[in-house]
C-alpha cells in the first residue's frame, strides 16, 4: 500500500519561497506516472497546483505557472514543490496525490496535507 | 481552461432525504474524465465517482454520477448521517489544468 507523506516549513515570510517534499512509502515512484499537489486555502475549495511525471515532465496550471516548481528524485522516491514569491494568499494546506488505472479502475492516494502558513 | 461551477453552495437536507448536487462545465469535455470527491473537516478528498458514473472502490451505492458534456450530477439516494460533508467534481486526465468546482456543502437541515 502506497503512502504518501508531505514535509516541509509550515511557517513562510512573505515574498520567500515555499518548498515542500512528498515521500513516496511503500512502492516505486515510477510506478505511477503522473504526481500531483493541489491546495486549499483555510476555509476555502480545492486548487488543482500541477502534476509530475517520474520522467520530469510537468503540468502546471496557468494561474501559478510562473511561480511553480516541481520536481522528482527517483533515488529517494520522492518529488517536490516549490513555490517562490509567496504571499498571504498562498497560505493553505497542501496535499500531495496521485490518480491511476487499475485495471480499468482509477485508484488515488492523498497525503495527510500539512498547513503552509506565510506570515512575517 | 474548464471552469467548473457547483450548485447549490449549500444543501440543507435531512437523513434519509435524497440528494442532487450539479456541476456544470464552461465547456464541453469526455464524461470518462470527471469525478466527484467527498471531504469531511480535517481530512484530505476522498475519491466517490470517476468516468462520471463508476463508483470508486468501497463507496456505498447510494451515491451514483451521471451526465455528460457539460452537465454532471451527484445523487446520494438515501442520506446517512456520514454523507454531511463538502463535496467536489473535478475534470481531470485530459487536458490539463484539472480544474475543481468550488464545492457543494451538504448540511444537515
Amino acid at each position: 500500500q502506497v503512502q504518501l507523506q508531505e514535509s516541509g516549513p509550515g511557517l513562510v515570510k512573505p515574498s520567500g519561497t515555499l518548498s515542500l517534499t512528498c515521500v513516496v512509502s511503500g512502492g516505486s515512484i515510477s510506478s505511477t506516472n503522473w504526481w500531483t499537489w493541489v491546495r486549499q486555502p483555510p476555509g476555502k475549495g480545492l486548487e488543482w497546483i500541477g502534476e509530475i511525471h517520474h520522467s520530469g515532465s510537468t503540468n502546471y496550471n496557468p494561474s501559478l505557472k510562473s511561480r511553480v516548481t516541481m520536481s522528482v528524485d527517483k533515488w529517494k522516491n520522492q518529488f517536490s514543490l516549490k513555490l517562490s514569491s509567496v504571499t498571504a494568499a498562498d497560505t493553505a494546506v497542501y496535499y500531495c496525490a496521485r490518480q491511476y488505472y487499475d485495471s480499468s479502475v482509477l485508484i488515488d492516494d492523498w497525503g495527510q496535507g500539512t498547513l503552509v502558513t506565510v506570515s512575517s | 481552461e474548464i471552469v467548473l461551477t457547483q450548485s447549490p453552495g449549500t444543501l440543507s437536507l435531512s437523513p434519509g432525504e435524497r440528494a442532487t448536487l450539479s456541476c456544470r462545465a464552461s465547456q464541453s469535455f469526455s464524461s470518462s474524465y470527471l469525478a466527484w470527491y467527498q471531504q469531511k473537516p480535517g481530512q484530505a478528498p476522498r475519491l466517490l465517482i470517476y468516468g462520471a458514473s463508476s463508483r470508486a472502490t468501497g463507496i456505498p451505492d447510494r451515491f451514483s454520477g451521471s451526465g455528460s458534456g457539460t452537465d454532471f450530477t451527484l445523487t446520494i439516494s438515501r442520506l446517512e448521517p456520514e454523507d454531511f460533508a463538502v463535496y467536489y467534481c473535478q475534470q481531470y486526465g485530459s487536458s490539463p489544468p484539472y480544474t475543481f468546482g468550488q464545492g457543494t456543502k451538504l448540511e444537515i437541515k
